[in-house]
């Protein structure tokens, strides 16, 4: 089993819809959950961050995290042809720990 | 506020040769990590430096090793080349008690 899942088919959806991503993971010690964006061949960039379980939002992103069922989610609102990237699940046990990071998800958002 | 800078954005080499790869961590960053992301996958850790020290190591063979500098910058260098090594290879760095790590725009690698 791998450390971290996420399903990397691709997505697409048509601008304004609410995209949404997931990922899972088998290592209780992680404490730390990430999202990152990363366009083609350019390096990823942070897009949410929370700590243990619960809710962030951020504008048009939500991020969720339940350690209890060790799922994490990413929620796009009124997508944008811009939001077309790759999104990468991530997630370390500390702060300066190594970064456990899924396949990622290629989203594009149609105009 | 500059950002995680590396060098050189591209590089081309063949079988069996050296190659090393540069970062220069986020201002005010001491911690950092590098790894290696292979076509259509998430990145992968190859190891972190903090002190001028190896902290923590993934997977990786001792054909990678690397070094930081007492400025924080660091080098990545990867020895008799294989065609697997092909990848984009990224640096990340965070300050010390920090919880998020940021990355650069990496090196793409190309071995034929």
């Amino acid at each position: 089993q791998k450390e971290v899942e996420q399903d990397p088919g691709p997505l697409s959806v048509p601008e304004g819809a609410i995209v949404s991503l997931n990922c899972t993971y088998s290592n209780s010690a992680f404490q730390y959950f990430m999202w990152y964006r990363q366009y083609s061949r350019k390096g990823p960039e942070l897009l949410m961050y929370t700590y243990s379980s619960g809710n962030k939002e951020d504008g048009r992103f939500t991020a969720q995290v339940d350690k209890s069922s060790k799922y994490i989610s990413l929620f796009i609102r009124d997508s944008q042809p811009s939001d077309s990237a790759t999104y990468l699940c991530a997630m370390s046990a500390g702060g300066n720990n190594r970064l456990a990071f899924g396949k990622g998800n290629q989203v594009v958002v149609i105009p | 506020d500059a950002g995680v800078t590396q060098s050189p954005t591209h590089l081309i080499k063949t079988r069996g040769q050296q190659v090393t790869l540069r970062c220069s961590p986020k201002s005010g960053h001491d911690t950092v990590s590098w790894y290696q992301q292979a076509l259509g996958q998430g990145p992968q850790f190859i190891f972190q430096y903090y002190e001028e020290e190896e902290r923590q190591r993934g997977n990786f063979p001792d054909r990678f090793s690397g070094h930081q500098f007492p400025n924080y910058s660091s080098e990545l260098n990867v020895n008799a080349l294989l065609l697997g090594d092909s990848a984009l290879y990224l640096c990340a760095s965070i300050r010390t008690r920090g919880e998020t790590q940021y990355f650069g725009p990496g090196t793409r690698l190309l071995v034929l």
